[in-house]
């Protein structure tokens, strides 16, 4: 693989059920992030990870977890999934080593989440 | 609290030129990002600023102002490919990106 991998692709889900979506990145960065995408309202962080083994919670958090048991994967689990929650999900990471590269942020390529 | 704002739309014609505009109101600074987002695809990287001035890269090019909480990104001989929407975000003082919503940029033949 090559960056950041994302599965499912898709998924729909009935409420109240556990779904955990995945990512996995082969760029050795320390850093990933989860961000959900709703029209108009853009790129919103569910939870990030600086390094494997610490989490933080970002601007929206509530009914979501995450680990980082390693470098490379970084899942994203809702417990009790709700309607609200249906959004598009990405994965991210970012971690080179000088100037903007440090910063800029590589995106998987998503998880269409509908739960009904 | 912490702001970008961006227009939600936008329509240009091809071969034309269109400037993109972004204000922020962040805690801190350490540099700005714009990404492309085709429909149904991933954010991809387009350019950075740190510094204020003008950094081109072949038809787009990005402007900084940090005393005015202000970029522009420009985009030249507009192509039907450019069609997609336009994210602008900043890097605060805890090195997190504060995203705004994205301009929707159309191109018309």
């Amino acid at each position: 693989i090559a960056g950041i991998t994302q599965a499912p692709t898709s998924q729909i889900l009935a409420a109240g059920r556990r779904m955990t979506l995945r990512c996995t990145q082969d760029m050795r960065h320390n850093a990933m992030y989860w961000y959900r995408q709703d029209l108009g309202l853009g790129l919103r962080l569910i939870h990030y990870s600086n390094t494997a083994g610490t989490t933080g919670k970002g601007e929206v958090p509530d009914g979501y977890s995450v680990s980082r048991a390693n470098t490379d994967d970084f899942p994203l689990t809702l417990a009790s999934a709700v309607p609200s929650q249906t959004s598009v999900y990405f994965c991210a990471s970012s971690g080179g080593t000088s100037g903007r590269e440090v910063n800029e942020q590589f995106f998987g390529p998503g998880t269409r989440l509908t739960v009904l | 609290g912490q702001n970008i704002d961006q227009p939600t739309e936008m329509t240009a014609t091809e071969g034309a030129i269109v400037q993109i505009n972004c204000t922020y109101q962040t805690s801190g600074f350490n540099g700005l990002f714009w990404y492309q987002q085709h429909a149904g695809e991933a954010p991809t990287f387009l350019s950075y600023n740190v510094l204020d001035g003008l950094e081109e890269k072949g038809r787009f090019s990005s402007f900084l102002s940090r005393s005015k909480g202000y970029s522009y990104l420009l985009l030249k001989e507009l192509q039907m490919k450019d069609s997609a929407s336009y994210l602008c975000a900043v890097l605060d003082s805890n090195y997190q990106l504060i995203w705004g919503a994205g301009t929707k940029l159309i191109i018309k033949p």
